[in-house]
């Protein structure tokens, strides 16, 4: 069965300095990566993923997140942060028996001014 | 914005009490899924439903059982609360039958047994 390392419970990082949230999975098979973030009293929502083709996905608020076969991670990114980037990011996986999605612990990324 | 709904989004409750927490959605979308949320812990797939009359555990073991009559409707139900009950339950819907389709949550109901 497929699993999902985040291993940064929480990320604290000053407003417009970059910042990476890392992810981790392990899967006998080809893969689907998710990232999902839940901003404070609201519901998850999706942020980006990867299902096939380019390595490289690209959010509409800057994030992106790269496929690392070899690695076998899904890091997030951003160059330079926002106040409003606070929020619980959670990064999941599901491979291509279809097989119900595997979500990780959440890393709490705090921007400060 | 996603159209997905849940009922109550905070409840209080006693030892031994039925509860029935509720999730809607307006969406027409035939997969429907409940989590379970402890503070600072992985989401937990605890029921999910390919579409009416479809239902099927997930990969955590839970005392609750859901019903799926109605497309938009998918509620979640406690016949006696148990302290070990307390946690977020999230709702979640999505479009088609695969796991590669996003997923679409609710504000979610935190539920305390006392």
């Amino acid at each position: 069965a497929q699993s999902v390392t985040q291993l940064d419970s929480q990320v604290p990082v000053f407003e417009e300095a970059p910042v990476e949230l890392r992810c981790n999975y392990s899967s006998s098979v080809s893969v689907y990566l998710f990232w999902y973030v839940q901003y404070p009293n609201q519901g998850l929502q999706l942020l980006l993923k990867y299902l096939s083709g380019s390595t490289l996905v690209e959010s509409i608020n800057g994030f992106e997140a790269e496929f690392n076969k070899s690695q076998t991670s899904f890091h997030l990114r951003k160059p330079s942060v926002h106040i409003s980037d606070t929020a619980e990011y959670f990064c999941a996986v599901s491979d291509i028996r279809n097989t119900p999605l595997v979500f990780g612990k959440g890393t709490r990324l705090s921007v400060i001014a | 914005e996603a159209d997905i709904y849940q009922t109550p989004r905070y409840l209080v409750i006693g030892t031994g009490k039925k509860i029935t927490l509720e999730c809607s959605q307006t969406m027409g979308h035939d997969k429907m899924y409940w989590y379970q949320q402890d503070p600072g812990m992985e989401l937990h797939l605890i029921h999910y439903s390919y579409g009416v009359n479809s239902t099927e555990k997930g990969d955590l073991s839970s005392e609750s059982t859901v019903s799926r009559i109605r497309t938009e409707h998918f509620p979640l139900t406690l016949e006696s609360a148990r302290p070990s009950h307390t946690s977020q339950y999230l709702c979640a819907s999505s479009a088609g039958q695969g796991w590669e389709e996003t997923q679409y949550f609710g504000p979610g109901t935190r539920l305390l047994v006392l």
